[in-house]
């Protein structure tokens, strides 16, 4: 059991330019969420899948954010045309049905200079 | 308001001392999760718990439902404990609602 792991663990990129991050979850965890963490503060809820169907999506997550999962596996996090405020850890968890553990990755540190 | 608060905000103590972080949320909740966060950001979940007490190791948590309120313990305290300390609350919708952490340092 390799646990959740994230790729890139870091990415420092210019304002204006396109960032993926990946999510690989544990097998057969069909749960998938993603969080964001800006300096100081707890995670916050971005969006979350079930299988490859994304059920929920916070108002954080603004229409240059798109999260996807097309096989119901890893998981992709797109922010277009990064903005400075996109700095953060962007953390990934998975769970499996019928619990509310969720298992987090080591996360995606995102720096917009 | 916050739906999930943490006392201390930071926290810091001598290595060997008996250590409480404490967590209040607002909302009706299906669990509770510690979670520690080490410096470069990976977090590790200590504990899920919707009742009474676990533990493990040198760590215990409590929760008491009717108070909406969570203690996490460490006793014993060490320099390799220096972490943040998150609660973290899930409602019964599946998503989950973080605390700001508790920073805590222990001096060797």
């Amino acid at each position: 059991d390799t646990g959740v792991s994230q790729d890139p663990r870091h990415k420092i990129t210019k304002r204006g330019q396109n960032v993926t991050f990946r999510c690989d979850p544990i097998s057969e965890h069909n749960r998938l969420y993603w969080y964001r963490q800006t300096l100081g503060q707890g995670p916050e809820f971005l969006t979350y899948f079930q299988n490859e169907a994304q059920l929920e999506k916070s108002r954080l997550l603004s229409d240059r954010f798109s999260a996807e999962r097309p096989k119901g596996s890893f998981s992709t996090l797109e922010i277009q045309r990064t903005e400075q405020g996109d700095s953060a850890m962007y953390l990934c968890a998975s769970s499996p049905s019928h619990t509310y553990e969720q298992y987090f990755g080591p996360g995606t540190r995102l720096t917009v200079t | 308001k916050n739906e999930v608060e943490q006392s201390p905000q930071n926290l810091t103590a001598q290595e060997g001392e008996f250590i409480t972080i404490n967590c209040s949320y607002s909302v009706g909740i299906s669990a509770l999760h510690w979670l520690q966060q080490h410096p470069g950001g990976g977090i590790v979940s200590l504990f899920m718990l919707s009742s009474g007490k676990k533990k493990h190791g040198r760590l215990i948590a409590t929760i008491n439902i009717q108070e909406k309120h969570s203690s996490l313990h460490i006793t014993a305290s060490h320099p390799r404990d220096s972490a943040v300390y998150i609660c973290a609350v899930a409602p019964r919708d599946d998503k989950i609602i973080f605390g700001k952490g508790t920073r805590l340092h222990i001096l060797p």
